[in-house]
């Protein structure tokens, strides 16, 4: 049972356009984290959301933390190429008391067509 | 810095054989963790490690050991290799768990055949 659920898994768009992915939950989340993976590389870190209805800009990208914080989702405005990638989300899990692991959402696959 | 790096790039092995991943990081990070990649799913943890001598397992551990002697260096040991373990591995550190980002290396692509 994957904790985190991302949507859409794949998107493909043009040059220009806008597209929301979302990461959900029906477990609360002390924070998320949005990761971005290039292929052949490893992922790295976008941002970290910690309060609940939180909105974070970074340039063309928008993220937001639900009011719940069970879910997330990331709005980028006017894709560029440069912005094809993996996108994952990532939560802590709590275990005997203390957050040592993340768990990662399946991903979206972004392609944005010159 | 360097970050962190892992050995090697790419590996096939046969069926049966056994092999250990490297990884090292020059960050001073207390958490250090494995993670596998399978096609259209997300990473998934196998080991991690909050601290030399200390390590723990993750959600897909059987088939795989660790250990770490020193803060710098968390190999991923493999034995008798299947061909479920065929993924690209990532090795992670990050200075605290919860909100702390984690920091990948580039992975290491690995086929059983």
């Amino acid at each position: 049972t994957q904790l985190l659920e991302q949507s859409p898994q794949f998107l493909s768009i043009q040059e220009g356009e806008n597209l929301t992915v979302y990461c959900n939950s029906s477990s609360v989340f002390s924070s998320l984290q949005w990761y971005r993976q290039e292929p052949g590389e490893g992922p790295v870190l976008l941002v970290t959301v910690v309060t609940g209805g939180e909105v974070k800009k970074l340039k063309r990208l928008t993220f937001q933390f639900g009011d719940a914080r069970k879910d997330s989702s990331l709005h980028i405005t006017a894709a560029q190429p440069g912005d094809t990638g993996l996108y994952l989300c990532a939560g802590p899990l709590i275990s005997s008391g203390s957050a040592r692991q993340l768990t990662f959402g399946s991903g979206t696959q972004l392609t944005v067509l010159p | 810095n360097a970050g962190v790096t892992q050995t090697p790039k790419f590996r096939i092995l046969k069926i049966g054989q056994s092999m250990t991943l490297q990884c090292t990081q020059d960050m001073n990070h207390n958490y250090m963790y494995w993670y596998r990649q399978d096609p259209g799913m997300g990473l998934k943890l196998i080991y991690y490690s909050v601290g030399a001598g200390i390590t723990d397992k993750g959600e897909v551990p059987n088939g795989y050991n660790v250990s770490r002697s020193t803060t710098e260096d968390f190999p991923l040991r493999l034995e008798l290799a299947a061909p479920s373990q065929t993924s690209v591995y990532f090795c992670a550190s990050s200075y605290l768990a919860d909100r702390y980002p984690q920091y990948f290396g580039p992975g290491t692509r690995l086929t059983v055949l």
